[in-house]
């Protein structure tokens, strides 16, 4: 079983709208969070963490977190064309690892 | 200008044979890793490396080595290659626990 599920698959949303991304883990030791996006044919880049509960904004994103229910949403307002891109939810465990656990990712689609 | 630059770009090899994949980090980072994507997987952690020591290896085979000559150098070097291996390797690097930054990624495909 995956240990950090993302959905949906995939997104379409048009040019200028909100686009949502969820994350959920199923192991309370992932204590700390990163959204990544990969654009086609380069590596991922991060977006923004969150290691505490509620709601962290930068710009046009804002990720939420809740630690009791294990779950980590992504929201980007105002989306461009430039967005479409695989979004990854990323954990890593509390103590000395550098490992990040990534989900599958949702593939995004702003239609212009 | 990218800060981490892996060579190289695609590679393909044959069955059994040996590869190493190149990778040098210019962002002044402590610690470097390899992860590997492939198709229908999530990106998969190998190895993460800290001034030049190995802190974590989640590959079972002995085939995957990773290499670090210099601290901002790791390399990756992959023996008796099998066509499972065809995927996506990056490396990647951060400073101590913080954002980890990703390279381009070097393409393997094993025929």
């Amino acid at each position: 079983q995956q240990k950090v599920q993302q959905s949906p698959e995939s997104l379409s949303v048009p040019e200028g709208g909100m686009a949502s991304f969820n994350c959920t883990s199923s192991d309370r030791n992932f204590q700390y969070f990163w959204w990544y996006r990969q654009h086609s044919g380069e590596g991922p880049k991060a977006l923004m963490s969150i290691f505490s509960d509620g709601d962290k904004k930068e710009g046009r994103f804002t990720a939420h977190l809740n630690k009791a229910s294990l779950h980590v949403s992504l929201h980007i307002r105002d989306s461009q064309p430039s967005d479409s891109a695989l979004y990854f939810c990323a954990a890593r465990k509390t103590g000395n690892t550098r490992k990040l656990i990534f989900g599958l990712g949702t593939t995004l689609q702003v239609q212009p | 200008d990218p800060k981490i630059i892996q060579k190289p770009k695609y590679l393909v090899a044959v069955t059994g044979s040996e590869k190493i994949l190149i990778c040098e980090q210019y962002l002044g980072h402590n610690a470097m890793y390899w992860y590997r994507q492939s198709a229908k997987k999530p990106l998969e952690f190998m190895f993460s490396y800290s001034y030049q020591k190995l802190m974590d290896n989640q590959t079972a085979s002995s085939r995957f080595q990773p290499q670090s000559s210099k601290k901002n150098h790791l390399d990756l070097q992959i023996t008796a290659l099998k066509p499972d291996d065809s995927a996506t390797y990056f490396c990647a690097s951060s400073h101590e626990n913080t954002e980890v930054f990703f390279g381009k990624g070097t393409r393997l495909t094993v025929v």
